[in-house]
């Protein structure tokens, strides 16, 4: 079966850059959407199609894509960021959508 | 704004069925793909399938054998069925509603707020 892999944890100090990959044989032909969760809420979509932002959703966060690689970059990196953040993708086929097994942001 | 809200048994015994129902409200049900999530306690998430407000379904295929999904446009409900759950079901299950971009690209924008579904005698 088709998988997304993550890093489990990412950990930085308040104000600076955090940077979470995601990577995929079929990240090259599909896009990427990225989800924040907070402990004990529901995910929150915060980045699609690879590098758009949701109405709403802090400039400091975005998203880029090279290749098989997607990545979310979070800049200035504040308190309130910290949480777990999954990416989401379909396989190469389209049949159907597979997450990440998500990362930890850690706000030292 | 729409808003989704997940409702069910909290509680299924080994082998029997799981169902859950999602109503939506604030926005129109038809025109759009539904789709079901779970999430295990402390794992990740995990697509589980979708439904069209037609009708048409699509499922993972690791649980496709085992799901039934409903929609009722007049209610502004779908639901999902789950048959023969064990102890490795037992998961927050969240519905929401899909961005269709292509039939083979789409991601969630509303998310219900989950409800744990526990199986255990």
């Amino acid at each position: 079966s088709y998988e997304l892999t993550q890093p489990s944890s990412v950990s930085v100090s308040p104000g600076q850059t955090a940077r979470i990959t995601c990577s995929g044989d079929a990240l090259s032909k599909q896009y990427a959407y990225w989800y924040q969760q907070k402990t004990g809420q529901a995910p929150v979509l915060v980045i699609y199609k690879d590098s758009e932002r949701p109405s709403g959703i802090p400039e400091r966060l975005s998203g880029s894509s090279s290749g098989t690689t997607v990545t979310l970059t979070i800049s200035g990196v504040q308190a309130e960021d910290e949480a777990d953040y999954y990416c989401q993708s379909a396989d190469s086929s389209g049949a159907y959508q597979v997450f990440g097994g998500g990362t930890k942001l850690t706000v030292l | 704004q729409v808003q989704l809200q997940e409702s069910g048994p909290g509680l299924v015994e080994p082998s029997e069925t799981l169902s859950l129902t999602c109503t939506v409200s604030g926005g129109s049900i038809s025109g759009y793909y539904w789709s079901w999530i779970r999430q295990p306690a402390g794992k990740g998430l995990e697509w589980i399938g979708h439904i069209y407000s037609s009708g048409t379904t699509n499922f993972n295929p690791s649980l496709k054998s085992r799901i039934t999904m409903s929609i009722d446009t007049s209610k502004s409900q779908f639901s999902l069925w789950l048959n023969s759950v064990t102890a490795a079901d037992t998961a927050v299950y969240y519905c929401a509603r899909d961005v269709t971009l292509t039939s083979q690209m789409y991601y969630f924008d509303y998310w219900g707020q989950g409800t744990l579904v526990t199986v255990s005698s």
